[in-house]
Formats: structure tokens, C-alpha cells, sequence
């Protein structure tokens, strides 16, 4: 049973269409974030959800909207896509926010390639 | 800016050898550091962790050391195996509400037979 499940694995899309990445996670955490690993292989922080509650936006693009409908969950959607956007994002959840001595549990990745 | 730095992309070792993968990091703030392996297609998945006040931790094969007047740390996996081919990040947070992880760059190890 997958601990931090995404969808879809791979996505291949056109620039300017808007598409959505859905993470869940059955570890009963309260924080969940997104990721980026883009072509330099560079992992960094989007976004921080605690209890459904925005804590961490990096330097994002407005076109970039997570969307969380219950601490379970954190969506990712994605409007106007370009060719920047293409990477690997990684869905994420850790037990709370603040507790400081907690890892990170990660999804599979979704491969996301705008053409 | 990079706060967390990996300066070896790859490192082949022996099957059988220790390897020690290193990392440095520049942000002070650093409270705790993490290890994670990475196997192609999928999600980085957790292998060791140190708080910033001590300077050893430990589990089965792998050993974190961390030097904080250094601000560096290395990861250590003796004897090597196979299945330990794969690469590894080098991740830091800071304490407080903000508890995102800065990794860094990965350095790609290949055990060779």
C-alpha cells in the first residue's frame, strides 16, 4: 500500500493547456508539499500545505495553484503551460510542520513534458 | 544560491569498500539533515538523518557524520553493495514552521562488482 501516491506517473501536454497532478497520502501526516526536479536535477521546495493551510510558497508562478480539499490530499494544477514547466514534480508529506526532527516521505514523481 | 552543495556528481566504488559521499552546506540556520537515495523513476526515499547537535548517527551500514564548525557532512555505507547503486541527495531544514527541505544537487554511486 503506497505511503504518497501521484497521478498521473507521466504526463505529456501542450504548451498553453491547463493540467493537474493529484498527490494523496495515507500516512495520516499534516504537512504535504510539492517539489521540482528540473533538468538540472535540482529538487527544490514549491509549496508547504499544514492542515490544509498554505505555509510555504517559494518564487512560483501565479499559473502554479495547489489545491488542498482535505489533509489527505494536495493538487497541483498548472494553467498556460510552457516549456519551462517541463521537470519531474514530487508530491511529499511529513508528520506536522515545526516538528523539527521528522523526514519527508515522497512520491514516485510525475514526469511532466510540455512539447 | 546554492545552500546545500554535493560537489561530486558520481563516485564508483568497489563492491565490498566503504563509500563516503559528502555535502556542504552555507545556511547556519541548519538544524537537521537528512539522506535520501534515489533510484531512476522513482521517489527519493529516506535513509538517515542527524540532528545539528551531535555529530555521529548511525543505522546497520550507514553512518552521518557532521562537522558544524565545517559545515559539512558526509554519509558513509560500509561494506558497499549493489543495490546500493543509485543517487543520493543531501537535504537540510531549518526548526520553526517553514520546514521545507534544501537539497542538494545528488551525487550518482555506482558499485562495480
Amino acid at each position: 500500500d503506497t505511503a504518497v501516491s501521484q497521478t498521473p506517473k507521466y504526463l505529456v501536454t501542450q504548451m498553453g493547456n491547463d493540467k493537474s497532478i493529484k498527490c494523496e497520502q495515507n500516512l495520516g501526516h499534516d504537512t504535504m508539499y510539492w517539489y521540482k526536479q528540473d533538468s538540472k536535477k535540482f529538487l527544490k521546495i514549491m509549496f508547504s500545505y499544514n492542515n490544509k493551510e498554505l505555509i510555504i510558497n517559494e518564487t512560483v508562478p501565479n499559473r502554479f495553484s495547489p489545491k488542498s480539499p482535505d489533509k489527505a490530499h494536495l493538487n497541483l494544477h498548472i494553467n498556460s503551460l510552457e516549456l519551462g514547466d517541463s521537470a519531474v514534480y514530487f508530491c511529499a508529506s511529513s508528520l506536522r510542520a515545526g516538528v523539527l526532527n521528522t523526514e519527508a516521505f515522497f512520491g514516485q514523481g510525475t514526469r511532466l513534458t510540455v512539447v | 544560491d546554492q545552500q546545500v552543495k554535493q560537489n561530486s556528481p558520481s563516485l564508483s566504488v568497489q563492491e565490498g569498500r566503504i563509500s563516503i559521499l559528502n555535502c556542504d552546506y552555507t545556511n547556519s540556520m541548519f538544524d537537521y539533515f537528512l539522506w535520501y537515495k534515489k533510484y531512476p523513476a522513482e521517489g527519493p526515499t529516506f535513509l538517515i538523518s542527524i540532528s545539528s547537535i551531535k555529530d555521529k548517527n548511525e543505522d546497520g551500514r550507514f553512518t552521518v557524520f557532521l562537522n558544524k564548525s565545517a559545515k559539512h557532512l558526509s554519509l558513509h555505507i560500509v561494506p558497499s553493495q549493489p543495490g546500493d547503486s543509485a543517487v543520493y541527495f543531501c537535504a537540510a531544514k531549518t526548526g520553526g514552521g517553514a520546514d521545507g527541505l534544501t537539497f542538494g544537487k545528488g551525487t550518482h554511486l555506482i558499485i562495480q562488482p
